[in-house]
């Protein structure tokens, strides 16, 4: 069956432009996490969705960023005006609930800001 | 909020040695998930651990749950150089819904 897919997986951007990263998480999972990963480094995380509830955005970096979950599927990760230190991979992870679940990693986009 | 530390940061292990990594909380714990990652790769789920003293084996894997469900840990028998990668704890704390990972232990295997 089909993973949780991240696109694009490459994405080299000038600073100051605005970038759209988008998650498609395995069908019927009503969690979703993303993640930030630089180089060698650990996950950290950005915000999480769990099903119709509001969600925890309490490690957005800066009001630069932002996320949104339509129709509890698909979602979006934004980042207006980047900067270099954005430059990460950016991970996203789904499960089937909150609790007890496994989560399924995509593959993450890896964003270059020059 | 609630921290999740994972010790050691580094592991350089020669090959057919064996080695643990822990993972502590200062909160108690719901459950531990443990995933793996290799170097260029996403993080893989491995197991979960629920009750107070659990033990799980995956071949030369060894994972266990604190009695108090504050601690965990990972032992590897028999190190391959299969093993390379960042393993990682993710735990929910009782009470919470969230899953937090620790820093992860970087293992490299010397041959």
């Amino acid at each position: 069956g089909a993973g949780v897919s991240q696109s694009p997986s490459n994405k080299v951007t000038e600073k100051g432009k605005d970038v759209e990263l988008r998650c498609d998480p395995i069908s019927g999972h009503t969690a979703l996490y993303w993640y930030r990963q630089s180089l060698g480094q650990g996950l950290e995380f950005l915000i999480y969705f769990q099903g119709n509830s509001a969600p925890d955005k309490s490690g957005l970096p800066s009001d630069r960023f932002s996320a949104e979950r339509t129709g509890g599927s698909v979602s979006t990760l934004t980042i207006q005006r980047t900067q270099q230190e954005d430059s990460a991979v950016y991970l996203c992870a789904s499960s089937y609930s909150s609790y007890n679940s496994p989560l399924h990693f995509g593959n993450g986009t890896r964003l270059t800001v020059t | 909020g609630q921290q999740v530390m994972q010790i050691p940061q580094y592991q350089h292990v020669q090959e057919g040695e064996d080695f643990t990594t822990y993972c502590n909380s200062s909160t108690t714990l719901s459950n531990i998930q443990w995933y793996k990652q290799r170097p260029g790769g996403h993080p893989v789920f491995l197991i979960q651990l629920v009750k107070s003293g659990e033990v799980k084996k995956q071949k030369r894997l060894t994972f266990q749950f604190g009695e108090a469900k504050k601690n965990s840990s990972l032992h590897i028998t028999a190190t391959q150089t299969t093993d390379v990668g960042t393993y990682f704890c993710a735990a929910i704390k009782a009470a919470g819904n969230k899953l937090t990972f620790g820093g992860g232990t970087r293992v490299l295997v010397k041959p």
